[in-house]
């Protein structure tokens, strides 16, 4: 199965951009590549994904790199609010998804 | 707007019990799923159902077993439980497909096996 790389942890002060590395070297031509957040105590919500190009929402942007091997999520200004772990996954056809360990983000007021 | 909805929300058993956790979307979603999540841990999946009427293994399908009772509603099963399935379970929905479509979760059961 495909899988994902993440930092641990990372810190962020509000109000600044944020971010977000994830390394997908084995990723198929076919994957699609999904962001989802989970907050202390709650199920996972998704965020943001894509294929090739890059993606805006009103949550986020995902920067896909070129060769596909690594995403960027951003975070345009951090608020407190958006502290979480967030996760990159590789849907995968057959209409599954695994989840790695994900990036636990703290940000400082 | 309901969503996913999860019961119970929590539950306390004892070794060997047996339960079920439910678990229903009103979405008209195609594809449903069972993750656990352990302290300090991202979601393994245990199954999944692409479908009304098909169910595969995840990651972690030991000790589990599902039914996708209709197109709305996918349980999950504990026949003898053990410690080691003390976790959160979430249950999450998708419209299915290529896989360009999001997942809404529940808000999971906290489930200990004492």
């Amino acid at each position: 199965d495909a899988k994902t790389t993440q930092p641990n942890s990372m810190e962020s002060n509000e109000e600044e951009p944020v971010h977000l590395p994830c390394n997908h070297s084995t990723i198929s031509g076919t994957d699609y590549i999904h962001w989802y957040r989970q907050l202390p105590s709650q199920g996972p919500e998704y965020v943001i994904h894509g294929l090739t190009s890059n993606v805006n929402n009103r949550m986020a942007s995902l920067a896909i790199a070129e060769d596909r091997k690594s995403s960027t999520l951003i975070l345009h200004r951090a608020t407190l609010r958006d502290a979480a772990v967030y996760y990159c996954i590789l849907r995968l056809t057959g209409n599954q998804f695994y989840f790695g360990t994900g990036t636990s983000l703290t940000v400082i007021p | 707007n309901a969503g996913v909805t999860q019961t119970p929300k929590f539950q306390v058993l004892k070794t060997g019990q047996s339960m079920t956790l439910q678990c229903a979307q009103d979405m008209n979603h195609n594809s449903m799923y069972w993750y656990r999540q352990d302290p300090g841990m991202g979601l393994r999946l245990i199954y999944y159902s692409a479908s009304e009427g098909t169910t595969d293994k995840g990651e972690v399908p030991n000790g589990y077993n599902v039914s996708r009772l209709n197109k709305r509603e996918f349980s999950l099963r504990l026949e003898s439980a053990a410690p080691s399935q003390t976790s959160v379970y979430f249950c999450a929905s998708s419209a299915g497909g290529y896989g360009s479509t999001e997942a809404f979760f529940g808000q999971g059961t906290r489930l200990t096996v004492v």
